[in-house]
């Protein structure tokens, strides 16, 4: 089975940056998504990580460890429409199934 | 126009009710799934079907049933609702891509509520 936690909740300032952490157990890995879900929409896809190492899209950038099992979401100036959940999910080994973390709901002030 | 659409996107009902969700799908993926969402319990697999002639149970599949009837249409049924049954559901849609893995696509969610 797999085990995904990220924190809950956090709160970060219009501008500032922000990171969001997820560790993973998983029996094999088979790579590692970041969705985006705004409140009471669909989640959106953000990234997948299959390789160790830093990936950036524009304000967005992801990160991966496979020996740690963790991987993190960096959000650099932030604005009010980043305030959202963001979602960690793991692929089953030889499967397209998606295991999700509980979502970490993001908050950006003004 | 929506690559994936669901229907109804609110519904109320009665416990002991049978209803259906269904969702459509315009990308020509060949997978399907339906998944539940409750306040912190984020997103949890209800059924997946592979291709149309292939169901599997999901990780919370007691209570529901699906219906695959075309590569475009995953049902969802609720035989008799119960209260504990009120919650955000989601289709979702993968197919092959050139990658290692298969990003899945979001319907906008059915709010459901049973009394």
């Amino acid at each position: 089975g797999q085990n995904i936690d990220q924190p809950t909740e956090m709160t970060a300032t219009e501008g500032a940056i922000v990171q969001i952490n997820c560790t993973y157990q998983t029996s094999g890995f088979n790579g590692l998504f970041w969705y985006q879900q705004h409140a009471g929409e669909a989640p959106t896809f953000l990234s997948y990580n299959v390789l160790d190492g830093l990936e950036e899209k524009g304000r967005f950038s992801s990160f991966l460890s496979r020996s740690k099992g963790y991987s993190y979401l960096l959000l650099k100036e932030l604005q009010m429409k980043d305030s959202a959940s963001y979602l960690c999910a793991v692929p089953g080994v030889n499967d397209y199934k998606l295991s999700f973390g509980a979502g970490t709901t993001v908050t950006v002030r003004a | 126009d929506a690559d994936v659409t669901q229907t109804p996107r609110n519904r109320i009902t009665k416990t002991g009710k049978r209803i259906m969700l269904e969702c459509s799908q315009t990308k020509g993926h060949d997978r399907m799934y339906w998944y539940r969402q409750d306040p912190g319990l984020g997103l949890r697999l209800i059924y997946y079907s592979f291709d149309v002639k292939d169901i599997n149970k999901g990780e919370i599949s007691d209570g529901y049933s699906v219906s695959r009837q075309a590569q475009a249409k995953f049902s969802l049924s609720l035989e008799s609702a119960i209260p504990n049954q009120t919650a955000l559901y989601f289709c979702a849609t993968s197919g092959r891509t050139s990658g290692y893995q298969e990003t899945q696509y979001f319907g906008p969610g059915t709010r459901l509520l049973v009394l």
